[in-house]
């Protein structure tokens, strides 16, 4: 059965920071792995979304990398900013089966 | 309205009313899910349409009943709740069950 960890479960940075957000996941037989932002209450937003034949996806000052034979997937936040504040999920398919989550990072970055 | 939509966004409702959620998406896309968030859990997947048929009911209660009318529109149908059943409605969609999902904002429901 297939499970998704995410480390740390908050995280809190100034202004500024690079960080990263890590995601591990126990099978890694994945069609692709998808990260999203959640802001409180609200629903979720794509960011990223990785086959399993890529390794990296960039969208901005967002990176996400995946390694597939380790199960790990992070993602790295160039610069943070108060915007970026919001819970960061990710999401793993393995064929055409439902994607599973994990619990999430809320992330808060304070000026 | 653009993207995917769901309405009501907050809903209160006691064990022996019968409600509807509604979902909606402008997007062209042939595939609708309805999940579950509950306080401090993953996302849970409840149900999964493709061309407007069921393909996956992840052995949710009898008292959640979808229906997918059409391609565009996703109901979720309550009755007889549980206060356990307080959560995050969410709804997504996407083209083809395979590709990137989009989520609508979600509906806060609360069962006294």
């Amino acid at each position: 059965k297939q499970e998704v960890t995410q480390i740390p479960a908050a995280l809190s940075v100034p202004e500024g920071e690079n960080l990263v957000l890590n995601c591990s996941f126990t099978d890694s037989a994945i069609y692709n792995l998808q990260w999203f932002r959640q802001d409180p209450g609200k629903g979720l937003t794509s960011l990223l979304l990785i086959q399993s034949s890529q390794r990296e996806q960039t969208s901005g000052r967002l990176n996400a990398s995946l390694d597939k034979s380790s199960g790990r997937s992070t993602l790295y936040i160039a610069a943070s900013q108060p915007g970026d504040s919001a819970t960061y999920l990710c999401a793993v398919r393995k064929d055409t089966d439902k994607l599973i989550f994990g619990t999430g990072t809320r992330l808060q970055v304070f000026p | 309205e653009t993207g995917v939509t769901q309405t009501p966004r907050h809903l209160v409702m006691g064990m022996t009313n019968k409600k509807s959620l509604k979902c909606e998406q402008h997007l062209g896309h042939n595939a609708m899910y309805w999940y579950k968030q509950s306080a401090k859990k993953p996302l849970e997947l409840m149900f999964v349409y493709s061309l407007e048929e069921r393909v996956e009911n992840n052995s949710v209660p009898s008292r959640f009943s979808p229906e997918c009318p059409n391609s565009s529109h996703l109901f979720l149908h309550l009755h007889t709740l549980q206060p356990e059943d307080s959560a995050l409605y969410l709804c997504a969609s996407s083209q083809e069950e395979q590709r990137e999902q989009y989520f609508g904002p979600g509906t806060r429901l609360t069962v006294t």
